[in-house]
C-alpha cells in the first residue's frame, strides 16, 4: 500500500540558507500536517492543511511557511535557517471524508520524516 | 487542554510483559495511538482505538482505555529485545485535527 512519502530523507544546509522540505500524501488523502522533532523530543506540531487551506496552525516560526497544492502535496519552507532548527521533520496525511456529513475520518498515518541538519 | 503525559523510561526483562501508561486531557479525543520509534528512524503507528471501545487487541499488543480517567495503556506480550524503542502515546480529536503527542516511554528490553 502506498505510504506517505517525503523528500528529501536528508538535507544539510548552513545558517541562514533556505530549505524546502516536501510531503506527498496518501492517494486520496486531503489532509495533511507538518511536525517538528527535536533530539530527544516528542514530535510538535507545526502546522496543517485540509483541502489545500490551512486547517490549523502550531508552533511555527515566522521564518517557515507551508503550503498544499492541488494535487495534495504539500511544501515546508524554512528561510534563515538557525542551528536549532535541525531536527528530524514528519508529514502525516489523513482523510477527512465529509460527504457523508459525519466527519468521519481515517487514521493519520506517518512519513519516514527529512532529517534536516544546520551547520 | 491537549496534554498527554506517559512516563520517561521503562525497563523490563526478555518474556516478561511490558506496560506502558498514558494520560490525556482532552475529552474530545476521538482516536488514540501508539507509535512506535526507533532511534534515528520514523514514527511506526502500531495500534489505535476508538474512544467508544474499552479494549483492543492485536497478536502481542493490548491496548485499554479508560475514558472516564482518561487513561490509555499499551501491554506488550512477551516482550522481546526488538520492541525496545520509545513509544508515543497520541491523541486526536477526529477531523482534520492534529495528532498531539505524549512525551514518550522508552522501552529497554533486557536479555
Amino acid at each position: 500500500a502506498a505510504g506517505v512519502i517525503q523528500s528529501p530523507r536528508h538535507l544539510i544546509k548552513e545558517k541562514r540558507e533556505t530549505a524546502t522540505l516536501k510531503c506527498y500524501p496518501i492517494p486520496r488523502h486531503d489532509t495533511v500536517y507538518w511536525y517538528q522533532q527535536g533530539p530527544g523530543q516528542d514530535p510538535q506540531f507545526l502546522i496543517s492543511f485540509y483541502e489545500k487551506m490551512q486547517s490549523d496552525k502550531g508552533s511555527i516560526p515566522d521564518r517557515f511557511s507551508a503550503q498544499q497544492f492541488s494535487d495534495y502535496h504539500s511544501e515546508l519552507n524554512m528561510s534563515s535557517l538557525e542551528l536549532g532548527d535541525s531536527a528530524l521533520y514528519f508529514c502525516a496525511s489523513s482523510r477527512t471524508n465529509s460527504y457523508s456529513g459525519t466527519g468521519v475520518s481515517t487514521e493519520a498515518f506517518f512519513g519516514q520524516g527529512t532529517r534536516l541538519t544546520v551547520v | 487542554g491537549e496534554d498527554v503525559e506517559q512516563s520517561l523510561f521503562l525497563s523490563v526483562r526478555e518474556g516478561d510483559s511490558s506496560v506502558i501508561n498514558c494520560t490525556y486531557t482532552d475529552s474530545s479525543s476521538t482516536y488514540l495511538y501508539w507509535y512506535k520509534q526507533e532511534p534515528g528512524a520514523g514514527l511506526q503507528l502500531l495500534t489505535y482505538i476508538f474512544s467508544n471501545m474499552d479494549m483492543k487487541q492485536d497478536q502481542r499488543l493490548t491496548v485499554l482505555l479508560n475514558k472516564k480517567d482518561k487513561h490509555l495503556s499499551l501491554r506488550i506480550a512477551d516482550t522481546q529485545t526488538g520492541d525496545s524503542a520509545i513509544y508515543f502515546c497520541a491523541e486526536r480529536a477526529g477531523g482534520y485535527q492534529k495528532v498531539t503527542f505524549g512525551t514518550g516511554t522508552k522501552l529497554q528490553v533486557i536479555p
